[in-house]
């Protein structure tokens, strides 16, 4: 079945360094890649999301990356903040009859002012 | 606030007993999801709802069961409680069938503590 495998599981950036997490999905028919924002104690909230038509989406100080051919696709933090630190899951899902979103196990970020 | 609404907030029960978590989703959304996140772990999806029926499966188990109601909230059940369903559990809700069309909106989230 699908799987998405995230990485790394812990990150400690300086404030204002960049944050890369990466995954990877195992169905070829994924596409659409949602990134959430879970904080702690709180729910978790789409922060980007990317589609298998597009290589890469922006927006502020957040990016997506996907490539297709080696089923991998990464969020880039630049310019990080403490607010930014929280949980982020990757998912993947594959329209047409999967029904499913499957999420990858986090990443926790923590940045240090 | 995402408009999806969870109830109760918090539970605590003993192993055996049965529960029913209640779920709202935003007005006009017919999608129903259901996630189970344990301490530290990742989002397992159990089951999907749409429009009343049932429409996909994850690692829900045979104890769990859940429906979706004619005015489109959703109960999900646990019965013969262990330990282990110790768990955070969260509905999200979307417009569509097809999860890759639209953003999923979570709700806050049911904290089940089994004793």
């Amino acid at each position: 079945g699908e799987n998405v495998e995230q990485h790394p599981s812990t990150l400690s950036v300086q404030e204002g360094d960049s944050a890369v997490i990466k995954c990877t999905y195992s169905d070829s028919a994924s596409n659409y890649f949602p990134w959430y924002k879970q904080e702690l104690g709180k729910r978790p909230q789409l922060i980007i999301d990317i589609r298998s038509n597009v290589g890469e989406k922006k927006d502020q100080r957040i990016a997506v990356t996907l490539n297709k051919t080696a089923k991998h696709f990464s969020l880039h933090i630049t310019e990080t903040q403490p607010e930014d630190s929280a949980v982020y899951f990757c998912a993947a899902s594959a329209s047409g009859g999967y029904n499913k979103l499957i999420f990858g196990a986090g990443t926790r970020l923590a940045v240090h002012p | 606030d995402s408009g999806v609404t969870q109830t109760p907030k918090h539970l605590i029960t003993a192993t055996g007993q049965r529960v029913t978590l209640r779920c709202s989703p935003r007005s006009g959304d017919l999608s129903v999801y259901w996630y189970q996140q344990s301490l530290d772990q990742g989002l397992q999806f159990l089951i999907q709802y749409y429009n009343g029926e049932e429409r996909a499966k994850g690692n829900i188990l045979e104890r769990f069961s859940a429906q979706q109601f004619p005015d489109l909230h959703s109960e999900l059940n646990l019965s013969s409680l262990e330990l282990g369903d110790s768990a955070l559990y969260f509905c999200a809700s979307s417009a569509y069938l097809d999860p890759s069309y639209n953003e999923q909106f979570f709700g806050p989230g049911t904290r089940l503590t089994v004793l």
